[in-house]
């Protein structure tokens, strides 16, 4: 049971948008803690997407993009693609465990 | 540019002790501000966070595993060195090292993130 909830799998056509949802607790993302967003395709390294929120790390392109408020936040894709099919996971810090906290990661898949 | 890669053995037995080094380039572990994380992550599961070492030598330990867990850093040698004690199966895992920023472009963020990860190691543990 991860402390960061996140959907196990969401799924897009090509060029639709998708969103994939982080839901933490008053101890870490509604603590004002930031959340970051790592993709991990198949049989490789997580790699980070968005850090602090929103920001997007050079080299990703702007399809993806980020937001939080409250005790959520959310990473939004438009504009799938197949090779975005890959899980993604948030990452933010739990002040009340002290520990870095993910999520238990969602599955992309591009249909 | 920022390159980490992790190493020690694939097959551990019960009870042992597994010893993972991490030998990193691109920055300097006695740079202020500057850390490198051990993350792992089950055969089909989420990623864990496990440790941290600063480059002031202060450490960060997941408190679930703090009493098996020791980090400790080579400067010199450009390497992080992660011990964990009594292994069991369920300790299998793909074990990776991160380093760790909290700012970038003149902003520091509340907590940091692993913008650099290594490839990978995958150690299974059986007898």
């Amino acid at each position: 049971q991860s402390v960061l909830t996140q959907p196990p799998s969401v799924s897009g056509a090509p060029g639709q948008r998708v969103t994939i949802s982080c839901t933490g607790s008053s101890s870490n993302i509604g603590a004002d803690y930031d959340v970051h967003w790592y993709q991990q395709l198949p049989g490789t390294a997580p790699k980070l997407l968005i850090y602090g929120n929103s920001n997007r790390p050079s080299g990703v392109p702007d399809r993806f993009s980020g937001s939080k408020s409250g005790t959520s936040a959310s990473l939004a894709i438009t504009g799938l693609q197949a090779e975005d099919e890959a899980d993604y996971y948030c990452q933010s810090y739990d002040s009340s465990l002290s520990v870095v906290v993910f999520g238990g990661g969602t599955k992309l898949t591009v249909l | 540019q920022i390159t980490l890669k992790e190493s020690g053995p694939t097959l551990v037995k019960p009870t042992q002790t597994l010893t993972l080094t991490c030998t990193f380039s691109g920055f300097s572990l006695s740079t202020s501000g500057v850390g490198v994380g051990w993350i792992r992550q089950p055969p089909g599961k989420a990623l864990e966070w496990l440790a941290l070492i600063y480059w002031n030598d202060d450490k960060r330990y997941s408190p679930s595993l703090k009493s098996r867990l020791t980090i400790t850093k080579d400067t010199s040698k450009n390497q992080v060195v992660l011990t964990m004690t009594n292994m069991d199966p369920v300790d299998t895992a793909t074990y990776y090292c991160a380093h760790r920023r909290e700012c970038s472009g003149g902003r520091c963020y509340a907590g940091y993130y692993f913008d650099y990860w290594g490839q990978g190691t995958l150690v299974t543990v059986s007898s």
